[in-house]
């Protein structure tokens, strides 16, 4: 596609549900980033792929949030077991490889857990 | 620790005016640098980047300036417009690593 595709856009869900949610790099990038922004604030990173290597887990606050990268395209973030400070937006980015290059970002996920 | 930040968090400019938004890394090794816009309720959209081997680079009405003696960058706005009112982010890249981004400044025009 034209940019980074987000899905859904707005999630409301129940403490202790688990939610997914998807992100659909542009075209051909080799890099994804998951990142997480809380209301009013900067942006936390959480995870990335590049390529077939072993994605950069660094940044996941707890076990309970997962994320895979299936055919080195789409790929799905999971919280397990929501909690209410889980509530923020989730942001996808994708670029050409990551050293260097511009990365774009998606409109992000809004999740609020009540 | 190693961080990038900003000096201010907001900025109120009148319009027409050109706006300035500083940000400080202290990473030495950072060797590339992007500004972004956020507007409310959307995702961070690319403005401009400056790799470490340039001290300028001018785009569409934004100029970026880095210093990399002080460990300094900044993003200057010609003639601001209602429209440039967002966020603004800095990040730098440490080599192989995410991109690692400063709290933001919002900036607000005065019409």
């Amino acid at each position: 596609g034209a940019g980074v595709s987000q899905s859904p856009s707005n999630k409301v869900t129940e403490k202790g549900k688990d939610v997914e949610l998807r992100c659909d790099p542009i075209s051909g990038h080799t890099a994804l980033y998951w990142y997480r922004q809380s209301l009013g604030q900067g942006l936390e990173f959480l995870i990335y792929f590049q390529g077939n290597s072993a994605p950069d887990k660094s940044g996941l606050p707890s076990d309970r949030f997962s994320a895979e990268r299936t055919g080195g395209s789409v790929s799905t973030l999971t919280i397990q077991r929501t909690q209410q400070e889980d509530s923020a937006v989730y942001l996808c980015a994708s670029s050409w490889g990551l050293s260097g290059n511009t990365i774009y970002f998606g409109e992000g996920s809004w999740l609020t857990v009540v | 620790g190693e961080s990038v930040g900003l000096h201010l968090p907001t900025l109120s400019v009148q319009e027409g005016d050109n706006s300035i938004i500083n940000c400080a890394y202290s990473n030495s090794a950072s060797d590339y640098f992007i500004w972004y816009k956020q507007e409310s309720g959307k995702g961070p959209q690319f403005i401009i980047d400056i790799r470490s081997n340039m001290d300028k680079r001018q785009g569409q009405r934004v100029t970026v300036l880095l210093n990399k003696t002080v460990k300094h960058l900044s993003l200057q706005i010609a003639a601001t417009q209602p429209g440039d009112s967002a966020v603004y982010f800095c990040a730098e890249n440490r080599g192989n690593t995410p991109l690692v981004f400063g709290k933001g400044t919002r900036l607000s025009v005065i019409a």
